[in-house]
């Protein structure tokens, strides 16, 4: 049963970096036909996604923040980081993993079926 | 980007009766779609994907329909459980999400 836990700071300050890391327990990131994803959720509001790595750790992202985001794997410890920069106030969210299972190839479609829980990072000094 | 349009933003039934929720795409995703619920406090859970197929676990009476750019979930007799918000999501171009639709169970 794979199972995904976000991790990091539950606070930054404007301007800096905001660095989180997805635990995958019972699985490999660098084997089967799935993608490994970072969503937020402003509080009250809804779903935004951010990026995704391929299980070959290709990199994938919104490009409405691709110019601040980087995500990458650490393939020993089956861990996946989101690092987000020159953060303010409108980076205050909750901010999910998530695994994308490939359907019909990985290109397009696909279902993002298994969530961590979630964790809240604010964007304060 | 493509923009996906839920309706209505909130809709309130009794328990037994169905519900329809739908979603517009501003250009076709073909049938690249998917469906969440998400509940107060907790992430998103997937019903729906591939805009028909229902997730591992998914009761029957959630059923999704459409393709292109118009889509419809389906509640055929709703449960108190199913109180959440809904969101529509598509992967054709990117990753887009609606704007989510609140479902009261009264």
């Amino acid at each position: 049963q794979v199972q995904l836990q976000e991790s990091g700071p539950g606070l930054v300050k404007p301007s800096e970096t905001l660095s989180l890391t997805c635990t995958v327990s019972g699985g490999s990131i660098s084997s089967g036909e799935f993608f490994w994803s970072w969503f937020r959720q402003p509080p009250g509001k809804g779903l935004e996604w951010i990026g995704y790595i391929s299980s070959s750790g290709s990199p994938y992202y919104n490009p409405s923040l691709s110019s601040r985001v980087t995500i990458s794997p650490d393939t020993p410890k089956s861990q996946f980081s989101l690092k987000l920069n020159s953060v303010t106030a409108a980076d205050t969210a909750v901010y999910y993993c998530a695994r994308l299972r490939c359907t019909s190839g990985c290109s397009r479609g696909g279902a993002f079926d298994i969530w961590g829980q979630g964790t809240m990072v604010a964007v304060s000094s | 980007e493509i923009v996906l349009t839920q309706s209505p933003a909130t809709l309130s039934l009794s328990p037994g009766e169905r519900a329809t929720l739908s979603c517009r795409a501003s250009e076709s995703v073909g049938s690249y779609f998917a469906w969440f619920q998400q509940k107060p406090g907790q992430a998103p859970r997937i019903l729906i994907y591939d805009a028909s197929i229902r997730a591992t676990g998914i009761p029957a009476r959630f059923s999704g329909s459409g393709s292109g750019t118009d889509f419809t979930l389906t509640i055929s007799s709703l449960e108190p459980e199913d109180s959440a918000v809904y969101y529509c999501q598509q992967r054709n171009t990117g990753v887009t999400f609606g704007q989510g639709t609140r479902l009261d169970i009264k």
